[in-house]
Parts: C-alpha cells; structure tokens; sequence
C-alpha cells in the first residue's frame, strides 16, 4: 500500500526565507506527483505537476523536483511571503488519475 | 473560466437524514473524483469517474455512500442514512485527462448531529 509522509508537519520561518518541504513515498512506481497548497475553509489548489519522466518542475518562485528511485519529492519556496502561509499537500498518482495524498506542511511565513 | 462548483457549501443534519452533495466539473473535464477530508485521516479518495462511468468506488466506506453521474456535468454524492462519523469536508475534482492536474472545488462541510 503506497504511503505518503511529509515532513516537517509545520513550519514558521519570517518572511524572505527560502524553504523547502520534503515528500516520501514508499512505493516508487508512480505516474506523477502534483503539489497543492490549501488555505483554510478552502480547496486545494493545483501547484506543479511532475509527470515520471521529469525531474523538476517550476513556476515563478515554486521549484519540484521528483527523484522515484528514492521515493522523495521536495518543494522549494523561494523568498517566502505572509501570502504563502497554508497548508502544502503533496500527492502520487498511481494508475489512473488515482491521487494518494501526504499528510502535509502547515507553513507560517511572518511579516 | 468557472472552477469545479460544489454544493451546498455547508451542511447540518441529524444522524438518520440522508444527504446529497452536488458537484460540477469543469466543463470538457472528463474525469471526476471524490474525496473526503477528516483531521484523522487527511484526505481519502472515494470514487473516480471516467468519461460518466464508475471506474474505482474501493474508497467508498460503507454502502451508506453511493455516488452517480448522470451526465457529463453533474455528480451526486449521497449518504443514507448518515452517521456522526460521516462528519467531514467532501472535496469534489475534476481533471482533463491523465497527465493533467486535477482541480478541486471549495468542498462541502458536513456536520451529523
């Protein structure tokens, strides 16, 4: 059964900071793997996709990189903002469109 | 572009009441999920649907909970009877195809009393 670990649980840093999330999965044969942020009483909302082939992927100050060998994915957050606080969700995708979520990061960036 | 609408936004009923969520997909998305989402579980796929047909309802918890989709843009999720354990935020999403991101709604929050 494929699990999906996200560490750290939470995370405050003050606002300027680069950060990273860390995602691990127990079993490798994946199709993609999809970062989401969600904001509280909120949905997710759809970060970066990195399909199996890829190895990163990037939009604006988000970078994802996927290595499947070793079952890790990592968010990068460059130069984090107040707006960046929720909560970072990774999922893998396994076989028909079939998501299996993280336990996620909840991120504090303070002003 | 409209996102995924879900509705009603927010429900409260008492344990026995049936209960019916409505999800819209985003219009040419043919693919449809249903997810719930409890502070011990995190988030759990339901069903899936593909092009209107049920492909995976393994995460369906018990037969209380069915899901139909008569078309290709509307879905219901219905739990009869419900239970205070069903309490949850049900999260519909809808995607493209396979190597596209899906989209979720705002979700539905429910609360059994």
């Amino acid at each position: 059964k494929q699990e999906v670990t996200q560490i750290p649980a939470a995370l405050s840093v003050p606002e300027g900071e680069n950060l990273v999330l860390n995602c691990s999965f127990t079993d490798s044969a994946i199709y993609n793997l999809q970062w989401f942020r969600q904001d509280p009483g909120k949905g997710l909302t759809s970060l970066l996709l990195i399909q199996s082939s890829q190895r990163e992927q990037t939009s604006g100050r988000l970078n994802a990189s996927l290595d499947k060998s070793s079952g890790r994915s990592t968010l990068y957050i460059a130069a984090s903002q107040p707006g960046d606080s929720a909560t970072y969700l990774c999922a893998v995708i396994k076989g028909f469109q079939k998501l299996v979520f993280g336990t996620g990061t909840r991120l504090l960036v303070s002003p | 572009d409209a996102g995924v609408i879900q509705s009603p936004r927010h429900e409260v009923t008492e344990m026995g009441q049936e209960v019916t969520l409505r999800c819209k997909p985003i219009s040419g998305h043919n693919s449809l999920f249903w997810y719930r989402q409890t502070m011990m579980r995190g988030l759990e796929l339901l069903i899936y649907f593909n092009n209107n047909v049920p492909i995976d309802d393994s995460g369906m918890p018990e037969d209380r909970f069915s899901a139909k989709m008569p078309n290709a843009s509307f879905s219901t999720l219905k739990i009869q009877p419900s239970e205070p354990r069903d309490s949850a935020v049900y999260f519909c999403a809808s995607s493209s195809e396979q190597n596209q991101p899906q989209h979720f709604g705002d979700g539905t929050r429910l609360s059994i009393l």
